[in-house]
């Protein structure tokens, strides 16, 4: 275990659902991210938020939402998803703002869209 | 932006042979440089990081070096066994920011 726990570990969603992906910290981390990872384009950065804030939002389309409401705790809603948003979907944590730290990564998602 | 490439993106050795596996980084700016392992169903964990103001960390049969004039750094695996098999990341970093991952290492290790 590496103190990042993502629920649920495999989804499959049809094209006009609107699930939830949940992400959970227990390691004191300031900052949060979501990555996707697909055969085509491995670990892309999509969303970062420290200390809750969103800082960065990496071109990601509108139908992935994301939300942060402590620094503990990062969702990932998703609506109106196509096949090619299949992938696995990262969560990571970090103590940033301190010259670059380790990032500890969750098990993943895997996601397919139908 | 940062841009992370890496070298190869497969790589099959023999058991107890050395692997070595290469990532060039764009903004010198960086300064923080970690590989991870993924294994099959995990996320990905790291083995070894190398900040700017190092040349080169070892631990055990991992080593890593980081040339900043060149802007590249490189994974080194000495006497690789079976269990070294696995998806290799190298990624860069700048104080504040995000990681940014290269396309990853298929390193594959025979007995």
């Amino acid at each position: 275990e590496t103190g990042v726990t993502q629920t649920p570990r495999h989804l499959v969603m049809g094209m006009t659902n609107k699930k939830s992906l949940k992400c959970e910290q227990h390691l004191g981390h300031n900052a949060m991210y979501w990555y996707k990872q697909s055969a085509k384009k491995p670990l892309e950065l999509m969303f970062v938020y420290n200390f809750k804030e969103q800082t960065e939002n990496n071109s990601v389309p509108s139908r992935f939402s994301p939300e942060c409401p402590n620094s503990s705790h990062l969702f990932l809603h998703l609506h109106t998803l196509q096949p090619e948003d299949s992938a696995l979907y990262l969560c990571a944590s970090s103590q940033a703002g301190t010259g670059g730290t380790e990032a500890f990564f969750g098990q993943g998602t895997r996601l397919t869209v139908v | 932006g940062e841009n992370v490439e890496q070298h190869p993106s497969t790589l099959s050795v023999q058991e107890g042979d050395s692997a070595v596996i290469k990532c060039t980084y764009s903004d010198s700016a960086s300064n923080y440089f970690p590989w991870y392992k993924q294994e099959l169903g995990k996320g990905p964990q790291l083995i070894i990081d190398i900040r700017s103001n190092v040349g080169e960390k070892k631990d055990q049969r991992i080593a890593v070096t980081l040339n900043k004039t060149a802007k590249h750094f490189s994974l080194h695996i000495t006497e690789t066994q079976p269990e070294d098999s696995a998806v290799y990341f190298c990624a860069a970093i700048q104080a504040g920011t995000a990681l940014i991952f290269g396309k990853g290492t298929t390193l594959s290790v025979s007995s």
